[in-house]
């Protein structure tokens, strides 16, 4: 299994550009996370989708889009790029265990610069 | 607003010391807590759950859970400069809630 997957691992963008990020996971699990990583602001909650055809905002939705493709697939769209959005990007998925309790586990992360 | 804190260090313990990393949660329906191993430009990386008041160990690893005083701690026994890297706080509200992470304790393990 390759777990959960990002593409594209780095990204240069102008100000005003748009772009897609690409998560995709194979561990059949039902939800899907979308966070952002800031220096010294910890992991924050972009979008997330419980099941496929759902999802929900986070703590910091603005200037983000997400599409839950499929089971497997879910992506991130800035449409209008901005400095601020300068950040490393986690998408996770999670898995219901035997006591019932969801585990998430992370992908390698896209490090996207916004000039 | 439910809130994830820590320490965020940095910690410095000599090499084969007991690193002590400690979390307080805000939100007392909390089901399921977690801690997460990052290393400088890296993911997260999960090495403990625990659900249960009471201590749960896993090698060097013990977590320790107080819902009564909404606090979760990590133990690392026997450190190791492989050891030096962020710690998240993670705590889950049940199934089809968010997971809330706190702002991570940045840990160096001296030689």
């Amino acid at each position: 299994n390759a777990g959960v997957t990002q593409t594209p691992k780095f990204q240069v963008l102008k100000t005003g550009q748009s772009m897609t990020l690409q998560c995709a996971q194979d561990m059949n699990h039902n939800s899907m996370y979308w966070y952002r990583q800031d220096p010294g602001m910890g992991l924050r909650l972009i979008y997330y989708s419980a099941s496929e055809g759902t999802t929900d905002k986070g703590e910091v939705p603005n200037g983000y889009n997400v599409s839950r493709l499929n089971k497997r697939e879910f992506s991130l769209r800035l449409e209008s790029a901005a400095p601020s959005q300068t950040s490393v990007y986690f998408c996770a998925s999670s898995e219901v265990g035997l006591a019932g309790k969801e585990t998430q586990y992370f992908g390698p992360g896209t490090r996207l610069l916004v000039l | 607003q439910k809130e994830v804190e820590q320490n965020s260090g940095p910690l410095s313990v000599p090499e084969g010391a007991i690193a002590s990393l400690n979390c307080t949660y805000s939100d007392r329906v909390s089901q399921s807590f977690f801690w997460y191993r990052q290393y400088s430009g890296k993911s997260p990386e999960l090495i403990m759950s625990i659900y249960s008041n009471g201590d749960k160990e896993d090698g060097r690893f013990t977590a320790q859970l107080n819902k009564a005083s909404q606090y979760v701690s990590l133990l690392i026994r026997d450190s190791q400069p492989s050891d030096s890297a962020t710690y998240l706080c993670a705590v889950n509200m049940g199934y089809g809630q968010n997971f809330v992470f706190g702002p991570g304790t940045r840990l160096s393990v001296l030689p």
